[in-house]
């Protein structure tokens, strides 16, 4: 049973655009969201994280937009740079318990 | 910054063989992880532990067993390796929410 379906697998945009990842989960006890992203090479790294009672969380040029009704978040990159190229990994956490990560989105901005 | 640090980067070892998988911590962290990270497949947990002594298992934990003697130190056993656990393994320790992961070793079994 997958917990945190993340969308698409994979996006290329051109460089300037905004390449949103989606996922939703099932368990309403998660209460923690965050992303991470991975370059080549490395492990992924925490980029930005929500909890539930906000609806939008920026850093940045990136952009967590959360909707508690419909058991959805989605990761927005603003002006997006080739640099910005890496696999993004969305995740939910329910109180004591470990994190449950989505499948993983692998993004390539274009020069 | 946390570091958390794999012994190898690269490992290639043969089936049956019995394989240990390294990871240390420097920020005294209680809670450690491992994941193994396939593609299409996402990132996996395989074993934590939340102290010295004492591990969980995750969501895959067949052909795997760990140890945790020392708090900075986690280590991963494949007890017989096989061809289907070529694959990149991820070590993570963790403070509250914030997960710090390793570089991983990638490990193919032949």
């Amino acid at each position: 049973q997958q917990q945190v379906k993340q969308s698409p697998q994979s996006l290329i945009v051109q460089k300037g655009g905004i390449p949103i990842i989606n996922c939703a989960y099932e368990n309403t006890a998660f209460d923690y969201f965050p992303w991470y992203q991975q370059f080549p090479g490395k492990g992924p790294a925490l980029l930005i994280a929500i909890r539930p009672d906000v609806s939008e969380k920026k850093e940045g040029r990136f952009t967590i937009s959360f909707n508690k009704s419909a058991k959805q978040f989605s990761l927005h990159i603003m002006d997006s740079q080739p640099g910005d190229s890496a696999t993004y990994f969305c995740a939910a956490k329910k109180p004591l318990s470990t994190l449950t990560f989505g499948k993983g989105t692998m993004l390539l901005v274009s020069p | 910054d946390v570091k958390v640090t794999q012994s190898s980067r690269y490992l290639v070892k043969r089936t049956g063989e019995k394989v240990f998988l390294e990871c240390v911590q420097d920020m005294d962290h209680e809670n450690m992880f491992w994941y193994r990270q396939d593609p299409g497949l996402g990132l996996r947990l395989i074993y934590f532990s939340y102290d010295v002594k004492m591990k969980e298992k995750g969501d895959i934990p067949e052909g795997y067993s760990v140890s945790r003697e020392k708090k900075e130190r986690f280590s991963l056993i494949l007890e017989s390796a096989s061809t289907n656990q070529t694959s990149m393994y991820l070590c993570a320790s963790r403070t509250g929410t914030g997960y710090t992961f390793g570089s991983g070793t990638r490990l193919t079994v032949v």
